[in-house]
């Protein structure tokens, strides 16, 4: 049973537009989420962060949205750049037993065409 | 800082040969993690610690034994590699606890069982 699901393997952005790439959980008990970015042939990079007590989460060019009625939380990159090209990942872990744990997602592929 | 180091790149195995995966981290990180990345999935939690000689079991424990003696390095130890076992591994480090800080990965051992 997947619980963090990234239901879009890939997606196409033009650059200087917005890329959103969109996550779904199934855990009601998940209450912090990360997106991790990773390139060919390099370890995941930490990108940006949201605990459940926050709706949105800004960091420059990234900004993560969480809606916990809907389970859903989305990556909003603005302006997207040809270097943001990358496989995102979503993870989530919660504050009981697992808070050293994350449980990913399978990724979504961005390629932002120059 | 050379941040996380893993050894070897790749490594190729025959079926029940066993090897050992190395870790190191410079940052003198409380935990450190190793996880496995199989095509199209995404990272799967093997073991973790969260201290010099404290470890426990991830989501996919079976068939690798971890120890931490120092708090540098989390060698993996694969006891009789099979198949199933081709993946990528990827060590992971950070101060505390994976919810409330953030992760840094090595660039990842990619290997291949026969």
């Amino acid at each position: 049973d997947q619980q963090v699901k990234q239901n879009s393997p890939s997606l196409s952005v033009q650059e200087g537009r917005i890329s959103i790439l969109n996550c779904d959980y199934t855990n009601s008990m998940f209450d912090y989420f990360l997106w991790y970015k990773k390139y060919p042939a390099e370890g995941p990079t930490f990108l940006i962060s949201i605990s459940s007590i926050k709706d949105k989460n800004e960091d420059g060019r990234f900004t993560v949205f969480l809606n916990k009625s809907a389970k859903h939380l989305s990556l909003h990159i603005v302006p997207s750049q040809p270097g943001d090209s990358a496989v995102y990942f979503c993870a989530a872990s919660h504050s009981g037993a697992g808070s050293y744990q994350l449980t990913f997602g399978k990724g979504t592929k961005l390629s932002v065409i120059p | 800082n050379a941040g996380v180091t893993q050894t070897p790149k790749f490594q190729v195995l025959k079926t029940g040969q066993s090897m050992t995966l190395q870790c190191a981290q410079d940052m003198n990180h409380e935990y450190m993690s190793w996880y496995r990345q199989d095509p199209g999935m995404g990272l799967r939690l093997i073991h973790y610690s969260v201290g010099a000689g404290i470890t426990d079991q991830g989501e996919v424990p079976n068939g690798y034994n971890v120890s931490r003696s120092t708090t540098e390095d989390f060698p993996l130890r694969l006891l009789s590699a099979a198949p199933s076992q081709t993946s990528v591994y990827f060590c992971a480090s950070s101060y505390g606890p994976v919810r409330s800080y953030e992760q840094y990965f090595g660039p990842g051992t990619r290997l291949t069982v026969t």
